[in-house]
């Protein structure tokens, strides 16, 4: 199986950059992707890594290094609307997909 | 349309209750989830639909049953829950093939049950 390690929460102000990581321990694993969760809505995908390395979507850049099991996403220019819990997700074999134990971010003016 | 439509929103239903939750996409994806998730938790997976067949059960109880009737469309049945499985439950799609090389699931709102 997997599991996959967050910090609980992250505080940071508006304006600033923000890396939110991510530890795992698994047994089959193709890559690691990142969702935002506003509270009370829906999971939406943010990126996809499923190769070592930097992947940069706007704001929002997400990171995986296979060998230390380890990855982070990193958000710029923070606005008061990213204020959400973030979760990353392991993708295994047979469209397993198992979620982080999340993080949430609290942007301040 | 890149919606996942999940009926109803809210769901309020008696431990001896029968009811059903629905989901419904048109993406084309051959790949469909539930997931449940409790309040500042992450969601946990259920179920997996791979070609309208059942390829993971992630040893959920009985009293949960789902059900692909067609590539579009995925029921959950509920009978005799519990009140502890009072949760958001959320579907899910994916494509096939794609969907492992990209990781990108589309999620519905959710369905909101409380069992009482």
């Amino acid at each position: 199986g997997q599991s996959l390690e967050q910090p609980s929460e992250v505080t940071a102000v508006e304006g600033a950059i923000v890396q939110i990581n991510c530890t795992y321990q698994t047994s089959g694993f193709y890559g690691l992707s990142w969702y935002q969760q506003h509270d009370g809505g829906a999971p939406t995908f943010l990126s996809y890594n499923a190769l070592d390395g930097l992947e940069e979507t706007g704001r929002f850049s997400s990171f995986l290094s296979r060998s230390d099991s380890y990855g982070y996403l990193l958000l710029q220019e923070l606005q008061m609307k990213d204020s959400a819990s973030y979760f990353c997700a392991g993708r295994g074999g047979g469209n397993k997909l198992t979620f982080g134990t999340g993080t949430q971010l609290k942007v301040e003016l | 349309d890149t919606e996942v439509t999940q009926t109803p929103k809210h769901l309020v239903m008696g431990m001896t209750n029968k009811k059903s939750l629905k989901c419904e996409q048109h993406m084309g994806h051959r790949a469909m989830y539930w997931y449940k998730q409790k309040a500042k938790k992450p969601p946990e997976l259920m179920f997996v639909y791979s070609y309208e067949k059942l390829s993971i059960n992630e040893s959920v109880p009985s009293r949960f049953s789902p059900e692909c009737p067609n590539s579009s469309l995925l029921n959950l049945h509920l009978h005799a829950l519990q009140p502890e499985d009072s949760a958001l439950y959320l579907c899910a799609s994916s494509q096939e093939g794609a969907g492992p090389n990209t990781g990108e699931l589309f999620f519905g709102e959710g369905s909101r049950l409380t069992v009482l």
